[in-house]
């Protein structure tokens, strides 16, 4: 599986958009790059996930570098209900397991 | 969009005892289901994969006996921790995926505190 690298924590301030930066270079072509979140004491949050394009949804916007190597995620106006970890995951081409790093810890504040 | 139910959410057992803990898919129907642990501040660790029909695929370092899963239908998997001990107590949490292209949704997770 490939592995993903993230900062272990970031600030940032409400109202303002929240960049989360994720390296994936081994990542191999059918492979997706997903994003999910953790509030303190409750199940991961599906937030967006890609392959090749960018894509945006309600809560995000996903940006991947055309080599695929590395992306970005932004929030485009942080609350401080988006304070958690941020985690970058690439999914198997084998068995399709979510794998989860360190992740990154986001705190906005006010 | 896809929601997973875990239950119970929170449990406290003696040590030796088994406890069991369930995951649906309440609106899908999931082949596959992912169980995970979590330690206090530690990140997700994949513990098995529950396949539909057939024995599960545990990673390596976790022992088959003592978390029993059952997959006995599209939409229920469960995990039994046998012969629970303190260092059990973690989080637990499960996860499926609709289909192949769609994120993988999470449960709500289980805390178990074996006393």
């Amino acid at each position: 599986d490939a592995k993903t690298t993230q900062p272990p924590s970031m600030d940032c301030a409400e109202g303002r958009a929240a960049n989360l930066p994720c390296n994936h270079s081994t990542i191999s072509g059918n492979e997706y790059v997903y994003w999910y979140r953790q509030i303190h004491s409750q199940g991961p949050q599906y937030i967006i996930h890609g392959l090749k394009n960018n894509e945006t949804n309600e809560m995000a916007s996903l940006i991947i570098t055309e080599d695929r190597k590395s992306s970005t995620l932004i929030l485009p106006h942080a609350t401080l209900r988006d304070t958690a970890v941020y985690y970058c995951i690439v999914s198997s081409s084998n068995d399709y397991k979510l794998s989860f790093g360190a992740g990154t810890t986001v705190t906005v504040r006010a | 969009g896809a929601v997973v139910s875990q239950h119970p959410s929170r449990v406290i057992c003696k040590s030796g005892t088994s406890v069991k803990i369930e995951c649906r898919s309440l609106d899908f129907q999931a082949t596959t289901m992912f169980w995970y642990r979590q330690f206090p501040k530690q990140s997700l660790m994949l513990m098995a994969t529950s396949n539909e029909g057939s024995k599960a695929t545990y990673e390596q370092g976790v022992e088959k006996d003592k978390f029993l899963i059952n997959h006995a239908s599209l939409t229920l998997s469960t995990l039994t921790v046998t012969s629970a001990h303190p260092e059990d107590s973690s989080f637990y949490i499960c996860s499926a995926r609709e289909s192949i292209g769609y994120g993988y949704t999470f449960g709500s997770g289980t805390r178990l505190t074996v006393v």
